[in-house]
């Protein structure tokens, strides 16, 4: 059964420094997305994507933040200059173009020293 | 835009009894609805969906969730849960437009008691 994937599972970095965070969606799907789960707390939507494109960015999404797709299997956030608030579960998912629902992958768990 | 409230942030149940995780949403457009589950230190894995069509949608592990337009409602229920089912229970709602983002509630931590 295909699957999202994302690496690495846990990233430690120190405050300031950039990090970029790797996932590769199904490959027939069109869509992509980040979501966050700071420990304890719900999910929340980044970033959706399609065509080469942002479709939509949540307010937590600031100039900090940029999506990538650099090649066809690969979809990366990264993050400029890392805060501390930003320690937390990242997931990327993914959807077809005939939307049934979004696949998780299983997410990296950033760490922000 | 949407929102989603799960009032109850954790349920114990002994093993064996039915269950019901509320859920309740709010959308000035028709939706989709979500559940989803995570175990500890696992992903989100999709329990069942409300797409369109009949309001009592089945899902995996004997779950089953029923769509109320008229109370805005989507809650869960299993008849008799198992020790398995602890975990943290996700309800998420988008747009019916099609690949929209997923809002997500505040999450249901689901304790089975021996």
């Amino acid at each position: 059964e295909p699957e999202v994937t994302q690496t690495p599972s846990h990233q430690v970095t120190q405050m300031g420094q950039e990090v970029i965070l790797r996932c590769v969606p199904i490959s027939n799907h069109l869509y992509f997305y980040w979501y966050r789960q700071i420990l304890g707390q719900k999910v929340e939507f980044l970033v959706s994507f399609y065509n080469n494109e942002i479709s939509e960015k949540s307010e937590i999404f600031d100039d900090q933040f940029s999506v990538e797709r650099p090649d066809g299997s690969n979809f990366t956030l990264k993050i400029r200059s890392t805060k501390l608030e930003d320690s937390a579960m990242y997931f990327c998912a993914s959807s077809g173009l005939v939307y049934n629902e979004q696949f998780f992958g299983p997410g990296t768990r950033l760490t922000v020293l | 835009a949407q929102s989603v409230t799960q009032l109850d942030s954790q349920v114990p149940v002994f093993e064996e009894a039915p269950v019901e995780l509320r859920c309740n949403y709010s959308s000035s457009v028709s939706v989709y609805l979500f559940w989803y589950v995570q175990y500890p230190n696992q992903g989100l894995q999709l329990l069942l969906k409300y797409l369109s069509g009949s309001t009592l949608v089945k899902g995996i592990n004997g779950f089953e969730a029923e769509f109320n337009k008229s109370q805005t409602s989507f809650h869960l229920r299993k008849p008799s849960v198992h020790i398995s089912d602890t975990a943290e229970y996700f309800c998420a709602v988008s747009s019916n437009f099609g690949n929209e983002k997923l809002t997500f509630g505040t999450g249901t931590r689901l304790t089975i008691i021996p």
